[in-house]
């Protein structure tokens, strides 16, 4: 089992739908998790840290499955800047270092 | 606050080149300093990290080396490009912990 996976998507929505966004990992010891957001040919940007059962910051609600081993990240009202690729990020096993996830792809259309 | 420089944020190289990426922070001392590569619409691969000057971890065998100097100060090099070398690298750093990352501006390389 990889370390982290995520759907690739891409999610095609339309302004102000709601969409949801699902990442599985394998380490159970993992204590901390984040959400980053990644534009087209740019860094990726931190979007949302999850070191409890969630986080919710406006829009955006980071939820945390530690039985099921997953994180989720709800997007509610979409805007049309809200197209990026999201990433989810989980401690790399036996390393002090981040494992990013490929990434799920959103498009929000007009 | 603490911020990251890395340059340049292009560059074009011909096969069997030297290279050599920099990477500083700014406003914290003894950070946990990255490389990642980011190949065209792939993930991002971790290549090397750093918890203290001169200490390096490297994850992935390769043509590619590096080098912190000094405690803010993260260099990525190689004597001899491969067109494999290709891709957007960034340099990252964290206080370590349970902390997220915090990415430069990246640097596109471009092997010809």
């Amino acid at each position: 089992r990889k370390e982290v996976e995520q759907d690739p998507g891409p999610f095609n929505v339309p302004e102000g739908a709601t969409v949801a966004f699902n990442c599985t990992y394998s380490n159970s010891a993992s204590q901390s998790f984040f959400w980053y957001r990644q534009d087209c040919r740019k860094e990726p940007k931190l979007l949302m840290s999850v070191y409890s059962s969630g986080n919710e910051d406006g829009r955006f609600t980071a939820q945390l499955n530690r039985a099921s081993q997953y994180i989720s990240l709800l997007i509610r009202d979409s805007k049309l800047s809200d197209s990026a690729t999201y990433l989810c990020v989980v401690p790399h096993t036996g390393r002090r270092a981040l494992t990013f996830g490929s990434g799920t792809r959103l498009q929000v259309q007009p | 606050s603490q911020t990251i420089h890395q340059w340049p944020a292009t560059l074009v190289q011909p096969v069997g080149s030297p290279l050599s990426l920099e990477c500083t922070v700014e406003g914290t001392s003894n950070p946990n300093l990255y490389w990642y590569r980011q190949a065209a619409g792939r993930g991002l691969q971790l290549l090397f990290y750093s918890v203290g000057i001169g200490q390096i971890s490297s994850e992935v065998p390769q043509n590619l080396s590096a080098s912190r100097p000094q405690d803010r100060q993260f260099i990525l090099s190689s004597k001899k490009l491969l067109l494999s070398d290709s891709g957007f690298y960034l340099c990252a750093w964290t206080t370590g912990g349970n902390s997220p990352l915090h990415f430069g501006n990246g640097t596109r390389l471009t092997v010809t």
